[in-house]
């Protein structure tokens, strides 16, 4: 089971947006992924290994952690990050994801 | 470019059954595992089901196993869901989704649109 936290943040343009994401168990080899998705629209990948930007994502975006916790921060926001967010789990099967932070304007 | 083009939802009664399908392009569909995951109104991201790339093994969310079936025809570069006895729990978006091939990178780069499935009488 994927825990995210918090449910909804609420920031500004220009802040920094931290996102939690905990495992009730260990992910394997850190095979951790982040989605975003924006209203209306099938989920982008952001992050794949709990750390690696997939191709074209903004070096604003990073994922750190292993085990069991895992962060993915947004350095600035820009007016397009405004979002829900959803990290994966991809170690064993069933394939799991977390219930999504949303990232709206304050 | 890689494309997943869903069809087939619909509106349908609870007890029925529905084929979903997905025609891709782009890649050499017997290399890649496809899977279905969805998306109820207004909720999370449920991953549904998961054919391997030579279409050998298929596995499935407990919460569908023993009503879906999923496969593949790699010749026509097709994949299809098979819902049966739908239940009002399974209305959702359904997307078929693309790995990056192989047991260990079951992420999700490439996402079809969607098709919509209502179960409701």
């Amino acid at each position: 089971v994927l825990t995210q936290s918090p449910g909804i943040l609420s920031l500004s343009p220009g802040e920094r947006a931290t996102l939690s994401c905990r495992a009730s168990q260990i992910v394997s080899s850190n095979f951790l992924a982040w989605y975003q998705q924006k209203a209306g629209q099938a989920p982008r990948l952001l992050i794949r290994g709990a750390s690696s930007r997939a191709s074209g994502i903004p070096d604003r975006f990073s994922g750190s952690g292993s085990g069991t916790d895992f962060t993915l921060t947004i350095s600035s926001l820009e007016p397009e990050d405004f979002a829900v967010y959803y990290c994966q789990q991809y170690g064993s099967l069933p394939l799991t994801f977390g219930p999504g932070t949303t990232v709206d304007i304050k | 470019q890689v494309q997943l083009v869903e069809s087939g939802g619909g509106v349908v009664q609870p007890g029925k059954s529905l084929r979903l399908s997905c025609a891709t392009s782009g890649f050499t569909l017997r290399t890649y595992g496809i899977h279905w995951v969805r998306q109820a109104p207004g909720k999370g991201l449920e991953w549904v089901a998961l054919t391997w790339d030579d279409g050998s093994n298929q596995d499935y969310a407990d919460s569908v196993k023993g009503r879906f079936t999923i496969s593949r025809d790699n010749s026509m570069n097709t994949l299809f869901l098979l819902m049966n006895n739908l239940r009002v729990e399974d209305t959702a978006m359904y997307y078929c989704v693309r790995d990056q091939g192989g047991y260990y990178s079951l992420y999700f780069q490439h996402w079809g649109q969607g098709t919509l499935v209502t179960v409701s009488s």
